[in-house]
């Protein structure tokens, strides 16, 4: 059975810190790992990732995929509070573009 | 920036109504889904839609479920006798017909209460 798990479950920083988000995925004949972040209720799209060890990046979000490994990580630099959320990775195989396999997300509160 | 719309917002309903969720896909997607959120749980797949039929359908979405695409922009999902534990935030979300546009585009969300 497919399966994607992300860690942490949840963490607190102060503004200004690094976040180093992960998550693994066990997913049959993987395409892709997508990133979302769901603030209040519709996750809204941060990454989709396809190849292994390239980087994407947006403003001071950034996220890399091992596909050896089999996880990825989303990294956010300098938190500010509206970085405050839920952070989900999704998988995707190549047999349904759309039939998403979500992880139960990693809650990221940014303190002042 | 386009968006996809959900109506109801919230909507709470006794055990064994029918609900209708209604939701306006960004207008040249071809592709439409229904994901569900339990309160405390994951996002879970229901149900994708192409071409006015189904293509794929988790486990979840049994016979009381149906989808359907009524005219050229609406998407609803139909529970026909809800039970308590339909309780959850009903998402739907679209995408473009392009073979390398991954991302989905979710709505708001509908949350239903079943009482």
């Amino acid at each position: 059975e497919d399966k994607v798990v992300q860690s942490p479950l949840s963490l607190v920083v102060h503004e200004g810190d690094t976040v180093t988000l992960n998550c693994s995925y066990e997913v049959t004949n993987f395409r892709s790992l997508l990133w979302y972040k769901q603030e209040k209720k519709a996750p809204t799209f941060l990454f989709m990732l396809t190849s292994s060890g390239i980087e994407k990046k947006s403003g001071r979000l950034s996220s890399i995929l091992d596909k050896k490994e089999l996880f990825s990580i989303l990294n956010i630099t300098a938190t500010q509070t509206g970085d405050s959320a839920v952070y989900l990775c999704a998988g995707r195989s190549t047999d349904s573009w759309g039939k998403l396999q979500f992880g139960a997300g990693t809650q990221v509160v940014v303190t002042p | 920036e386009p968006e996809v719309t959900q109506t109801p917002s919230h909507q709470v309903t006794q055990m064994g109504q029918e609900v209708i969720l209604r939701c306006v896909p960004i207008s040249n997607h071809l592709y439409f889904y229904w994901y569900r959120q339990i309160l405390g749980q994951k996002v879970e797949f229901l149900v994708s839609f192409y071409n006015n039929e189904i293509s794929e359908k988790s486990e979840i979405f049994d016979d009381q479920f149906s989808v359907e695409r009524p005219d050229g922009s609406n998407f609803t999902l139909k529970i026909r006798s809800t039970k308590l534990e339909d309780s959850a935030m009903y998402f739907c979300a679209s995408r473009p017909g392009q073979v390398n546009t991954g991302e989905l585009f979710f709505g708001e969300g509908s949350r239903l209460t079943v009482l």
